[in-house]
């Protein structure tokens, strides 16, 4: 199975701010990427795929990069309605596996 | 477009239950689906998939053997059939569509809850 390593596991941060969170793949997944957003109590939003792009309706200050086995979810400036839990999950072959997840706090 | 999960509760240890999880809005017969769950405080664990013709099904290897998925496309309706409950399979059991093209999972279900306890 592909591990994927999310880091950081938890973050503080204040609106304005610009964050960035991490994920590195055990092998090659050719950019099969997604990246969700998660509020308590409610299922997780697609937000980008295939690495870098948009799905629609998610503001263009989520943004998403590829280099390698590393893949980067930078959100440009948070807003309040930002702070949630994020993660990452490849598709590129099943079992489909997602990082341990990233918690967005307010600083 | 809208999941709708239904069928979670508590359950006995070595108990079963059945899950449900109902489409609407969008031709549920022409997209492969699969369940994910999320333990309580923790991350997301995909549970299993099958195709839309029911030719190709996958477990995760913490399910293999205990969990049956199986769909009615003519109700536009996906199950989980939850055998030999164990402790560790306490969750919110979320059905969930892949995209169009197969990149990530672009609609969820609100989930249901399940609570293995004795």
């Amino acid at each position: 199975d592909i591990q994927m390593t999310q880091s950081p596991s938890s973050l503080s941060a204040t609106v304005g701010d610009r964050v960035t969170i991490t994920c590195r793949a055990s092998q090659d997944i050719k950019n099969s990427l997604a990246w969700y957003q998660q509020k308590p109590g409610k299922a997780p939003k697609l937000l980008l795929y295939g690495a870098s792009r948009l799905e629609s309706g998610v503001p263009s200050r989520f943004t998403g990069i590829a280099s390698g086995t590393d893949y980067v979810l930078t959100i440009g400036s948070l807003q309040p309605e930002d702070f949630a839990s994020y993660y990452c999950q490849q598709y590129f072959n099943i079992p489909v596996t997602f990082g341990q997840g990233t918690r967005l706090e307010i600083k | 477009e809208q999941l709708v999960e239904s069928g979670g509760g508590l359950a006995q240890p070595g108990g079963s239950l059945r899950l449900s999880c109902v489409a609407s809005g969008f031709p549920f017969r022409n997209y492969e689906m699969n369940w994910v769950r999320q333990a309580p405080g923790r991350g997301l664990e995909w549970v299993s998939h099958i195709s839309d013709l029911v030719d190709t099904i996958y477990y995760a290897d913490s399910v293999k053997g205990r969990f049956i998925i199986s769909r009615d496309n003519a109700k536009n309706s996906l199950f989980l059939q939850i055998n030999s409950l164990r402790a560790e399979d306490t969750a919110v059991y979320y059905c969930a569509r892949p995209s169009q093209w197969h990149e990530g999972f672009d609609l969820w279900g609100q989930g249901t809850m399940v609570a293995v306890s004795s």
